[in-house]
């Protein structure tokens, strides 16, 4: 059965420094994976996703994930990360290409100190 | 254009009410989803359906909950009967011809 962990609840950075937020996942064959971010009270609202191609995908806001299959993983990276980056993060994996369920990890909360 | 529109935002209920929520998909998209997110937990699958037609039912509870999303109008997840553990934030998300699904605000339910 599919599932993703997201191994950090909470992340504090400062402002400007790096970031990385972890992701694993479980699934037989090839995975489609996304990252989601929600503000508080808000929606969902989506950074970037991997189908194939490239391991290394780019989205909004600065953000970008990296696809390693040998580690099960796709982190999200972030060189330099700003006050209004505060929020939580969600990664997310599809079983198949189209028309499918996500399956979510149970976020992480990242804060960014002045 | 619009995205994708849920509404009530916020729902309150005393036990034993039935609440309706309603999501309005981007303009386009044929495909909804419903996820619900409990407190400090990540989404939760729970029906996907298309015009018509319900194609994955597999995360709904068995009993007092229900979906539909009719040839008009927007997709309905019903509970009935509602308990203080259905207190949850409901998210709607709907998709086109491609893979990614976009979400609304979601609804906040809360049970009383």
């Amino acid at each position: 059965a599919q599932s993703v962990t997201q191994p950090d609840i909470h992340i504090t950075v400062s402002e400007g420094a790096s970031l990385e937020l972890r992701c694993n996942y479980s699934y037989g064959a090839t995975p489609y994976l996304f990252w989601y971010v929600q503000s508080p009270g808000q929606g969902l609202q989506l950074l970037l996703k991997y189908f194939s191609g490239d391991t290394l995908v780019q989205g909004i806001k600065g953000f970008e994930a990296e696809f390693k299959r040998s580690q099960s993983s796709f982190n999200l990276r972030k060189p330099s990360v700003h006050w209004s980056d505060a929020a939580e993060y969600f990664c997310a994996v599809g079983a198949e290409r189209s028309f499918n369920k996500f399956y979510f990890g149970s976020g992480t909360k990242l804060n960014v100190k002045p | 254009n619009a995205g994708v529109m849920q509404n009530p935002r916020h729902l309150v209920r005393r036990r034993g009410q039935e609440a309706r929520l309603r999501c309005s998909p981007m303009k386009g998209h044929s495909h909804v989803y419903w996820y619900r997110q409990l407190p400090e937990e990540g989404l939760k699958f729970m029906v996907y359906l298309q015009k018509e037609n319900i194609i994955d039912e597999s995360g709904m509870p068995k009993e007092r909950f229900s979906a539909e999303f009719p040839k008009e109008g927007p997709s309905i997840l019903r509970i009935q009967q509602v308990v203080r553990g259905d207190s949850a934030a409901y998210f709607c998300a709907s998709s086109g011809e491609t893979d990614t699904q976009y979400f609304g605000p979601g609804t906040r339910l809360t049970v009383l």
